[in-house]
């Protein structure tokens, strides 16, 4: 298993306040993601890194900031949680390049939030 | 952005019985992936593939990339392939999903 571990997996909180997802990966891949998941959208890319320090918008960015000040941390946050942010939030990784396997994407477990 | 459309977004299937999912892209790309999620919510990658042909026991699966789209094929269906099933495309190393297509597959 690549390790990848998401936290916390569950999380309650309410409207207006900050909330951080954390993703941990221990296999040293270049590219971390993070996307949501909702009844009926599939998985929205939010967010994704290429590097330290060098993150990019996804499809459905507003509302949410990400950090990467080292390889094995990329973190998602919510700045005033909505109740429209309540979903299902899975963060993956690929190492890219060119050796066999480089670009496969592998998820993290998912972190569900719901905001009140 | 690029789109990714998967069909049929639903499919009901007696346990034995073949099935054919799609996934077309409405530009080039890099990569494309299949993955299964289980009703636990795992994620799973079931093939990497940009272009020709897979196979992996009862799953195959073949991406045409001059013509923008791939097929999934599940052969001899079990309960435990239940589940959706997501294509996704890698385009300059930003990964975009389809909406997917829930399987059930009946005992």
């Amino acid at each position: 298993d690549a390790g990848i571990t998401q936290s916390p997996r569950h999380k309650v909180t309410e409207t207006g306040t900050p909330v951080t997802l954390r993703c941990h990966q221990t296999e040293n891949h270049r590219y971390m993601y993070w996307y949501r998941q909702d009844p009926g959208h599939g998985l929205r890319l939010i967010h994704y890194s290429y590097g330290v320090k060098d993150t990019d918008k996804g499809e459905v960015s507003d509302g949410y900031s990400v950090s990467r000040s080292k390889t094995e941390d990329f973190l998602l946050t919510l700045e005033s949680a909505t109740s429209s942010q309540t979903s299902v939030y899975f963060c993956a990784i690929k190492n890219g390049g060119l050796r066999s396997g480089a670009n496969v994407l592998t998820f993290g477990a998912g972190s569900r939030l719901t905001v009140l | 952005g690029i789109q990714v459309e998967q069909s049929p977004p639903d499919l009901i299937l007696q346990e034995g019985a073949n099935s054919t999912l799609r996934c077309n892209f409405s530009d080039s790309v890099n990569n494309l992936q299949w993955f299964h999620q289980n009703p636990w919510g795992q994620l799973i990658n079931l093939f990497y593939i940009p272009s020709g042909t897979k196979q992996n026991g009862r799953l195959s699966a073949t991406t045409v990339a001059t013509e923008r789209y791939s097929l999934l094929y599940i052969s001899s269906s079990q309960t435990t392939d239940s589940g959706v099933y997501f294509c996704a495309v890698d385009r300059d190393d930003k990964i975009i999903f389809g909406k997917g297509t829930r399987l059930h597959i009946l005992p």
